[in-house]
């Protein structure tokens, strides 16, 4: 009865390569989120959909790209992954776009050698 | 641009004591803001939430206050234990017309002794 998943939980990979990481969200949430943490553990936004329309999009390199099929799924393509990319993705989902509690999902280490 | 500082150094307390994190911020006024808690190789999972309208909010050994004059909360943890060691991330909301959007500070890492 996972509240927020994703899959995988670790992606290693080579420059150059395309990856794909999915979120799932059983809450019945409207809105959902992709962050990255990086070494210093700072948790950035990336993108946000309110019932698969994007709301929110940081200063994102176009390589980035989220997907959301359906308001309970929030996928996030990168493509020609740098070594820069190496971060620790999270996927977050709140109850619409003014609810301010977020659940984060477990996480994906991505590792790009 | 909004800019949320946490004490940047680790915090060891012993057990049983209050361990009390600051989070500051600039050049904003948020609504609300929020701790959350982030154990090694897990997502953040959401402790509590303040408003800019409250002083002080408690749940059973939490305690947040928020000072929007001093642009500062703490996070206190009553009468800590082992079990209490994690990352604590204070987060703001951010100026986002469309909403949700939390900006994050870099977390405090609480190391609880027993």
């Amino acid at each position: 009865d996972t509240a927020v998943s994703q899959t995988p939980k670790y992606l290693v990979t080579q420059m150059g390569n395309d990856k794909s990481i999915k979120c799932e969200q059983n809450l019945g949430h409207d809105t959902m989120y992709w962050y990255k943490q990086d070494s210093k553990k700072f948790l950035k936004i990336m993108f946000s959909y309110n019932n698969k329309e994007l709301i929110i999009n940081e200063t994102v390199p176009n390589r980035f790209s989220p997907k959301s099929p359906d308001k309970a799924h929030l996928n996030l393509h990168i493509n020609s992954l740098e070594l820069g990319d190496s971060a620790v993705y999270f996927c977050a989902s709140s109850q619409d776009r003014t609810q301010e509690t977020q659940y984060f999902g477990p996480g994906t280490r991505l590792l790009v050698l | 641009s909004q800019k949320i500082e946490q004490n940047s150094e680790a915090l060891n307390i012993q057990e049983g004591k209050t361990a009390t994190l600051t989070c500051n911020y600039t050049n904003y006024s948020p609504a609300y803001l929020q701790w959350y808690r982030q154990d090694p190789g897990r997502g953040p999972v959401f402790l509590l939430l303040i408003r800019e309208n409250e002083k002080e909010k408690r749940k059973e050994r939490l305690k947040v206050t928020f000072d929007t004059t001093l642009k500062q909360s703490l996070f206190h943890i009553t009468a800590s234990q082992p079990a209490d060691s994690a990352t604590y991330l204070c987060a703001l909301e951010g100026i986002y017309n469309q909403g949700g959007k939390l900006i994050f500070g870099q977390g405090t890492e609480l190391s609880v002794k027993p």
